[in-house]
């Protein structure tokens, strides 16, 4: 499976503020997926990031407030805009992959912590 | 949307116990997968199912895709200490491609010394 990489590992951020992170994958991928999780909880998909496109966002999830870039088949951005402490979770992207290309493989995830 | 409700919540178990975990929804699902999730860490994928009725091995660990598509069990035999940590389930539903995920709420497993 693919080698992912986030940067940074965490990070604690004032209120009002925003955070880009960023997900580099060791090869070419199609699928890229940036999903939240929130402290205790399971994983919410916030968007797929699509290659030379808008990226595909989730019912609750606004490009506002999580812009995201896909510039190749190997590394993605997820900003989070005007942070609030509600916005304090773990941040991972997962890359598809697999036999089927069905399978998803994550990155150690970015723990953001909003003051 | 959909929602996979995973039990048990969480497990308090001895090391060498056998455990047992499922995970049901409301609606089919064409894949399932089984996460298991370090503190700290991302999920890393243990097992994936594909079709109804599979019975899956990866060493301690057997997984079943539910005949009825809608529901999944893992099974660990034997466990060690290093088994600790949150095991997810995920499901890709067939009405949007076949690569979202849906996630299980999640079953929290501990040994007890």
């Amino acid at each position: 499976s693919a080698v992912i990489s986030q940067k940074p590992s965490r990070d604690i951020c004032q209120r009002g503020t925003s955070l880009t992170i960023q997900c580099q994958v060791d090869s070419q991928v199609t699928m890229m997926f940036w999903y939240r999780q929130q402290p205790g909880q399971s994983l919410t998909l916030i968007a797929t990031a699509n290659q030379g496109s808008e990226a595909t966002y989730e019912s609750g999830f606004v490009i506002d407030k999580f812009p995201i870039s896909r510039p190749n088949l190997t590394f993605s951005t997820l900003t989070v805009s005007n942070m609030s402490p509600e916005d304090s979770s773990i941040y991972l992207c997962s890359v598809g992959g697999g036999a089927t290309y069905n399978e998803q493989f994550f990155g150690p995830g970015t723990r953001l912590t909003v003051l | 949307g959909q929602q996979l409700n995973q039990s048990p919540q969480s497990m308090f178990i001895q090391e060498g116990e056998d455990v047992s975990m499922n995970c049901t929804s409301s609606s089919i699902f064409n894949t399932w997968l089984w996460y298991k999730q370090d503190p700290g860490e991302g999920p890393v994928l243990l097992i994936a199912l594909y079709k109804a009725g599979e019975l899956t091995s990866n060493g301690r660990l057997t997984a079943q895709f539910g005949i009825t598509r809608k529901d999944s069990f893992l099974n660990i035999s034997a466990s060690i200490p290093s088994d600790v940590g949150i095991y997810f389930c995920a499901g890709q539903p067939p009405f949007f491609g076949n690569e979202k995920l849906t996630f299980g709420t999640g079953t929290r497993l501990t040994i007890i010394p």
